[in-house]
């Protein structure tokens, strides 16, 4: 299965900065994509990170907000811009393999005051 | 629009009770079906999924699932939990046709087993 890392683990930041969030996944994955958990709230999809080129962003999410890069296979970040305190939230990596399953980051902790 | 509900947000057992999860989609096409575990500190792993064939499907742990294609449901079940089966369970749809990376998922249900 693949193993995904994730960092920072989390962040406490100040409103207006922007933080940015780092995957890398430690085998060749099929897609990568990011999802959100906001407080006592299911995942959402934000985007899917394409490699190469922009990413496809989910109903709901720009890319001014949420700029998405993936430069290689097994990399991508996503950039939380100009936060304010509801984009506090667990922001997840996620890899799909071959067979189907997506596997998980630990997710990111984003705090913002 | 898609949805996932769960209907049951916080299921307190003893163990060795029997569990049952609820689990219903609005999609009508061909679906793929997961269940993901997130214990306590840690990140979400997959107990069991469904892609196609056989309706019961069995995961990790001892946990299985039965896809009801009429009734649009996908639960999950344990005969006999254990107090390590405390976790939040969450289940998940993707389209048959499309990547089953973008999932849909329901709200989460918080399963607290006593000891």
């Amino acid at each position: 299965s693949a193993v995904i890392s994730q960092k920072p683990s989390r962040d406490i930041c100040q409103r207006g900065t922007s933080l940015t969030i780092q995957c890398q996944v430690d085998s060749q994955v099929t897609m990568m994509f990011w999802y959100r958990q906001q407080p006592g709230q299911s995942l959402t999809l934000i985007a899917t990170a394409n490699q190469g080129s922009e990413a496809t962003y989910e109903s709901g999410f720009v890319i001014d907000k949420f700029p998405i890069s993936r430069p290689n296979l097994t990399f991508s970040t996503l950039t939380v811009s100009n936060m304010s305190p509801e984009d506090s939230s667990i922001y997840l990596c996620s890899g799909s393999a071959n067979t189907g399953e997506l596997f998980f980051g630990e997710g990111s902790r984003l705090t913002v005051l | 629009a898609q949805s996932v509900s769960q209907h049951n947000h916080h299921v307190i057992l003893s163990e060795a009770a029997s569990l049952e999860l609820g689990c219903n989609y609005s999609y009508g096409g061909t679906v793929n079906l997961f269940w993901y575990v997130q214990y306590p500190g840690q990140h979400l792993q997959l107990l069991l999924k469904y892609f196609s064939g056989d309706p019961l499907v069995k995961g990790i742990k001892g946990f299985e699932a039965e896809f009801i294609k009429s009734k649009f449901s996908f639960n999950l079940r344990k005969p006999s939990v254990q107090w390590s089966d405390t976790a939040e369970y969450f289940c998940a749809v993707s389209h048959g046709s499309s990547n089953t990376g973008k999932l849909i998922f329901g709200q989460g249900t918080t399963l607290q087993v006593k000891p």
